[in-house]
């Protein structure tokens, strides 16, 4: 079984501060998908990426996928309290198409 | 709204007592996942069909644990016995995939708690 791991575990930061959170694998990913988490909800997709060395953004977000494909990045520019939430990563795992595997997550607190 | 949907949000129980829960997906998804999730941690993968068929279980998905998903529209996860350890959100989520790229849609879960 694939391990995802994320890091940091948890993160506070002031409104304003850039940030940087880490997906690896001790394996090749096939794709690989950045959900975010607010209390009481369900996690909701926010991209997905597929191609070892792709950078995808959405607005102050910006994703990238390891040329190797083993790892994945989120920085998020001029954080704001909205960005508060667990992001997690998630991979397909077996190629059984569907069958998402998350990690741990990294809980971020972004304080006025 | 159209999206998906799970009942009861909220469920106490006293320990050995069974609960079930029911997950209606968005209806032209074909496949329709059960998650479980403890505080502070992701989701953990319990077992998923596509359209009525169970196709995958996890080893976390112990005896007591059943789903089905019987005319291949909503599903429902029946826990027998309750132990303390079964509390936890347990998440339904639907997707309908055309490729390896599939999006999840999460409903907003069932939390369980165990006394």
């Amino acid at each position: 079984t694939q391990l995802l791991e994320q890091s940091p575990q948890f993160l506070s930061i002031q409104e304003g501060e850039n940030l940087t959170v880490y997906c690896n694998s001790s394996s090749v990913f096939s794709s690989l998908q950045w959900y975010r988490q607010e209390p009481g909800e369900g996690p909701v997709l926010l991209v997905t990426v597929v191609t070892g060395g792709e950078v995808k953004k959405l607005k102050r977000l910006t994703f990238q996928f390891g040329d190797a494909r083993k790892d994945s990045s989120l920085h998020i520019t001029a954080a704001q309290t909205g960005d508060t939430g667990l992001y997690l990563c998630a991979e397909n795992y077996g190629g059984s198409q569907g069958n998402l595997i998350f990690g741990k997550g990294t809980k971020l607190s972004v304080k006025p | 709204d159209t999206g998906v949907s799970q009942d009861p949000r909220h469920k106490i129980t006293k320990r050995g007592q069974n609960v079930t829960f029911r997950c209606d997906p968005i209806s032209e998804h074909n496949r329709l996942y059960w998650y479980r999730q403890t505080l502070g941690q992701g989701p953990e993968f319990l077992t998923y069909f596509q359209n009525e068929a169970q196709l995958e279980k996890s080893r976390l998905l112990s005896d007591r644990f059943s789903a089905e998903r019987p005319k291949g529209s909503f599903s429902t996860l029946e826990i027998q016995r309750t132990e303390q350890g079964d509390s936890a959100m347990y998440l339904c989520a639907s997707g309908a995939f055309r490729d390896i790229t599939g999006e999840l849609f999460f409903g907003e879960g069932s939390r369980l708690t165990v006394l």
